[in-house]
This record gives structure tokens, sequence and C-alpha cells, in this order.
């Protein structure tokens, strides 16, 4: 089953609405979590990087105060759409490193957040 | 900066044939993963290939990975049309707690 939960799986949502959503480690912790962003039919581009406890880290161009990150529990790391807009539409995958879980995957990918705006 | 090339992009095929989606990338790592995703979904892994001459099967599909030379490959024998997916094949930053970087994925299309 999925050690990585994604919510919401799909948003619809009227531009300048905030948009968050929600990615917990399932029986196991993630001080890190990344944030990966999948426009339509492209591959996925690594946004940010969400460290428990701290600020997290931004790939260069994504701007920190639209995507807003929290990773306030060692589950637990949101990412907040501040004030949608039409270009932000796309398909959102958050990811763990699998902790002390014994597996030779790299990471824990969620069942994505496709989030359309109007 | 890492960067991770896959050929073909889009690739058609007809059931029944074979064919190899390549894989390269820019620096040195041993640890490369070849995923699956159907539209609207997130990744599903395929395969863990963790060091030089790796290979490994699962039914239709054959992986592999080359070191000194950075390439991985993906071997597609008698396609199927339920084999109809984007594959991307994604590299290890570096060890520890560090992002995949992702190659732009391979569109696959199996035709009766």
């Amino acid at each position: 089953g999925a050690v990585v939960s994604q919510h919401p799986s799909r948003v619809i949502c009227k531009s300048g609405t905030s948009v968050k959503i929600e990615c917990r480690s399932l029986d196991f912790q993630a001080t890190t979590m990344f944030w990966y962003r999948q426009f339509p039919k492209q591959s996925l581009m690594l946004m940010a990087t969400s460290n428990e406890g701290s600020k997290a880290t931004y790939e260069q161009g994504v701007e920190k105060d639209k995507f807003l990150i929290n990773h306030a529990s060692l589950t637990l790391s949101t990412l907040t759409v501040a004030s949608a807009h039409p270009e932000d539409s796309s398909f959102y995958i958050c990811s763990a490193p699998p902790g002390g879980r014994m597996t030779n995957e790299k990471l824990f990918f969620g069942s994505g957040t496709q989030l359309s705006v109007l | 900066e890492l960067k991770v090339e896959q050929n073909p992009l889009f690739l058609s095929m007809q059931e029944g044939k074979n064919y190899t989606i390549y894989c390269n990338y820019s620096t040195t790592s041993d640890r490369l993963y070849w995923y699956r995703q159907d539209p609207g979904k997130s990744l599903e892994s395929l395969f863990v290939l963790l060091s030089n001459g790796a290979v490994k099967q699962e039914g239709r599909l054959m992986a592999s990975l080359d070191t000194k030379a950075r390439l991985s490959t993906l071997h597609i024998t008698a396609a199927v049309h339920d084999l109809s997916a984007t594959y991307f094949c994604a590299v290890d930053r570096n060890s520890g707690n560090t992002p995949l970087v992702f190659g732009k994925g391979t569109r696959l299309s199996v035709i009766a």
C-alpha cells in the first residue's frame, strides 16, 4: 500500500484562491520531503525541499512567497499555493526518502494533486 | 549541474515489436531509477539499478546500467498495448536525502 499519502487528489478553484496540499509519510518519519511540479506532457521538476523544523529551500525560479511550505512534524509537509492563477495549474507530487524503511527505493511518491485554476 | 537526457521522447510501436529507450546522464552516479507514469497518475517504480552492470527484468521490460558510459537502457520485448505509458529515468543528485533528477520522459504508444 501507499507509504506517502497526498491530499487532495484534485482541486478546481477560482483565480485568487489559496490551495493547500498535504503530504503525509505513513509509518515512517520524513525529516525531508521533496515537492515536484509537472506541467502537461512534461517531466517532473523539483520545486522545493521541505525540511522539518526549518525553512524550505526553493529551486531557482520558484517563488517562495507563492508556494508556501510548512513541514511542522516528522510526518507532514504542506504546500500552499497562495493566490493561485491559471499558470499555476499543474500536477503537484510530493515525495519522501524512505527513512528507516528497508528498501532500495530512493524516494516514495505521493499520488499527486491535479490543480486546475480557472 | 546534473542533466538527464532520454531518447526517444515519443515512441509509437506495433504490438509484438522490440525497442530500447536510452537514458544518458551527465555526472557520476551509481544509482538510476526507472518509473512508469499513466495519464493523471503518479509514478510507479519499475527498476532500481544500484551498480555498474546491473541488469533487471520484469515481464517484457529489462533495464540495465553502465555507469562508465553514464547510460541506462530500458528494453521492451514483444510490446503489448498495456505497456502504453510514459517512462521516466531518474538519477540521484547525491547520496543521502537528496532529490532525484528526472529525464524528460518517453511517451510510449503501443498500437495493434
